[in-house]
Parts: structure tokens; C-alpha cells; sequence
């Protein structure tokens, strides 16, 4: 059963428009998200996070927006370069100490288009 | 390079074969992760490392999989009597935090391919 899921495999955008990545979970004790971002042959890489006691949190052309009532979060990017094309994906953990660990999303696969 | 490296970067191995993978993770940081990523879905957590203690080997699909970091810094994935099923791509990541869910750096991954 997929806690975290991304239901759209993929996503194309123009060039300098917005991308909307979106990303729902299921187990309500989740309490931190993040979102890395993907190259092919390549590992993923940080991009931003939220802790659930925040909505929106935003870094550079990159926000992340959390709806926890309907356990629901999005990655917007503004504006959206050819550069950004990629594989998104979402992880969101739980729990306390040492049994926190990350669950990850199927991924969505990005491609901005010139 | 200062980033986390892996190798070998391609395996391939014959149904049966033990395979070995190798992660350098970044100098000075505490916590190491193994996960797997399998064609079209997420990486699955695996194992983690708080220096060279495993404080978490509950991802391990089965006994075939053994991981170990005994000084702390580089670690070793190894499966034995590998089958198709494990075939995927192997991520190692690792993070300055004691925190499971900060930021971590993944290697470029193994690619493992079992026939």
C-alpha cells in the first residue's frame, strides 16, 4: 500500500511557465516532507522541505505548499526552465528518534520544454 | 570529488553469484543509507548506519542481504545467491545529521542486473 503517491508519472510544461507537481499521503502522522530531485544516472538530489507545522515554504523559483486537513502537497516552480527537467519526487516521514525514515513516492518526470 | 560514490556503477551477475557494492560516503558524515530502487518506483529504504553501528536493517528483503560499515566511514552492500528479483538500482546516501529524514546525498547508484 503506497503511503506517499504522485499519481501523475509525468508532467510537460513551456518554458517559463509554472510546473505543478503534486504529491498526496495517507498516514496522517506524517509530520515532515521533502522533495529531491532526479537526473538520469544520477542519485537524487535535496531540493526543498516542510515541517507540518508550516503551510508554504519557499526557496528561489521553488515552493513547496502543504494542505494537511487534505493530506495533500505541492511543488511549484516559477518559472519553469528547460533545466529543470527531471524526475520529482516526494518522501514524507513519522515517528520519533531513530525509527524515522523516509517514504518515497513513485516520482513524477518533469520535462520543460523550450 | 567531495560527493558519495559508489562502484561498481554496472553489475551484472548470473542467478546464484554473490555480489559486493561499495559506497564512499562523504568525509565526516554520521549517518549512511542503503535503499533500493527498483524500474519506475521510489527508492525503498534498506538499512541505515549511525557510525559504524546498524541501528536499522529493518528494509532488508531478506537474509541474502548483508550490509556493514565496521570503521564508520565506507560501507558494503552484499547479496548473496543473488536472484532476478534483485535486480535494481542500489542507492547509497549519507548525511552530516543524526536525523534520519535531513538532507541526505545519494551516489550516482549500482545498477545491479541479475540473469
Amino acid at each position: 500500500d503506497q503511503q506517499v503517491k504522485q499519481n501523475s508519472p509525468s508532467l510537460s510544461v513551456q518554458e517559463g511557465r509554472i510546473s505543478i507537481l503534486n504529491c498526496d499521503y495517507t498516514n496522517s502522522m506524517f509530520d515532515y516532507f521533502l522533495w529531491y530531485k532526479k537526473y538520469p544516472a544520477e542519485g537524487p538530489t535535496f531540493l526543498i522541505s516542510i515541517s507540518s507545522i508550516k503551510d508554504k515554504n519557499e526557496d528561489g523559483r521553488f515552493t513547496v505548499f502543504l494542505n494537511k486537513s487534505a493530506k495533500h502537497l505541492s511543488l511549484h516552480i516559477v518559472p519553469s526552465q528547460p533545466g529543470d527537467s527531471a524526475v520529482y519526487f516526494c518522501a514524507a516521514s513519522a515517528g520519533a528518534g531513530n525509527n524515522r525514515k523516509l517514504i518515497w513516492g513513485l516520482g513524477t518526470s518533469l520535462a520543460v520544454n523550450p | 570529488g567531495a560527493g558519495v560514490s559508489q562502484s561498481p556503477r554496472y553489475k551484472v551477475a548470473k542467478r546464484g553469484q554473490d555480489v559486493a557494492l561499495r559506497c564512499d560516503p562523504i568525509s565526516g558524515h554520521v549517518s549512511l543509507f542503503w535503499y533500493q530502487q527498483a524500474l519506475g518506483q521510489g527508492p525503498e529504504f534498506l538499512t541505515y548506519f549511525q557510525n559504524e553501528a546498524q541501528l536499522d536493517k529493518s528494509g532488508l528483503p531478506s537474509d541474502r542481504f548483508f550490509a556493514e560499515r565496521p570503521e564508520g566511514s565506507v560501507s558494503t552492500l552484499k547479496i548473496q545467491r543473488t536472484q532476478q528479483e534483485d535486480s535494481a538500482v542500489y542507492l547509497c546516501a549519507s548525511s552530516l545529521s543524526l536525523w534520519r529524514d535531513n538532507e541526505q546525498f545519494f551516489g550516482p547508484g549500482t545498477r545491479l542486473t541479475v540473469l
